[in-house]
């Protein structure tokens, strides 16, 4: 157990709508990153943030969006969702050094 | 475009024997490299860095080796046991992290 929490686990939606994925971090963790894992790809990075603020980002499109709360957990929103955007999806975290990411245990976003 | 590359998909070793997982990377800006192991329905879990700095790392039974010029690394298990078999992944940082798509190694008893 990584101690990052992530929920939902799994997430089933149509296309066009939106969804919300959450994240809480490892205690005291600063530092939270989000991924996308598609069918036989790897990690790619979307965005991270460092208490509360945007610190970097990847390849994140203008459908996707994400902030970090006072009490550090994450949130991921995903709009318009077309059915190249159903994956896993990592949350991790880490605290001043970004040498270690403790990854939670995903969510599997299907779009049908 | 991928800058983080891990040509080889899966890989099987007897266990007992070595296994060496690849990693080429394109940006020579990299200074950090690390490892990640991943079993089904977990999300990765870290396993090994090297910093740009070093040309080798070892943990135990997992070696990491950095070659700079080549823009390669490599991680090496001795020796490898079954419940190594899992999906590795080798990531590169630099103003962000980078990951490669995995090889599957899989450790025959």
């Amino acid at each position: 157990d990584s101690g990052v929490t992530q929920t939902p686990k799994h997430l089933i939606t149509a296309t066009g709508q939106r969804v919300t994925l959450r994240c809480s971090p490892r205690s005291g963790d600063l530092s939270v990153y989000w991924y996308q894992q598609s069918l036989d790809q790897g990690l790619q990075f979307l965005i991270q943030y460092y208490n509360g603020e945007e610190r970097a980002k990847g390849n994140i499109l203008e459908r996707f969006s994400a902030q970090q709360f006072p009490d550090l957990h994450s949130e991921l929103n995903l709009s318009s969702l077309e059915l190249g955007d159903s994956a896993l999806y990592f949350c991790a975290s880490s605290g001043s050094s970004i040498d270690e990411q403790f990854f939670g245990p995903g969510t599997r976003l299907t779009v049908l | 475009d991928q800058q983080v590359k891990q040509n080889s998909p899966s890989l099987s070793v007897q266990e007992g024997r070595i296994s060496i997982l690849n990693c080429d990377y394109t940006n020579s800006m990299f200074d950090y490299f690390l490892w990640y192991k991943k079993y089904p329905a977990e999300g990765p879990t870290f396993l090994i860095s090297i910093s740009s700095i070093k040309d080798k790392n070892e943990d135990g039974r997992f070696t990491v080796f950095l070659n700079k010029s080549a823009k390669h690394l490599s991680l090496h298990i001795v020796p490898s046991q079954p419940g190594d078999s899992a999906v590795y992944f080798c990531a590169a940082t630099g103003n962000q992290f980078y990951f490669g798509t995995g090889t599957s190694l899989t450790v025959i008893p």
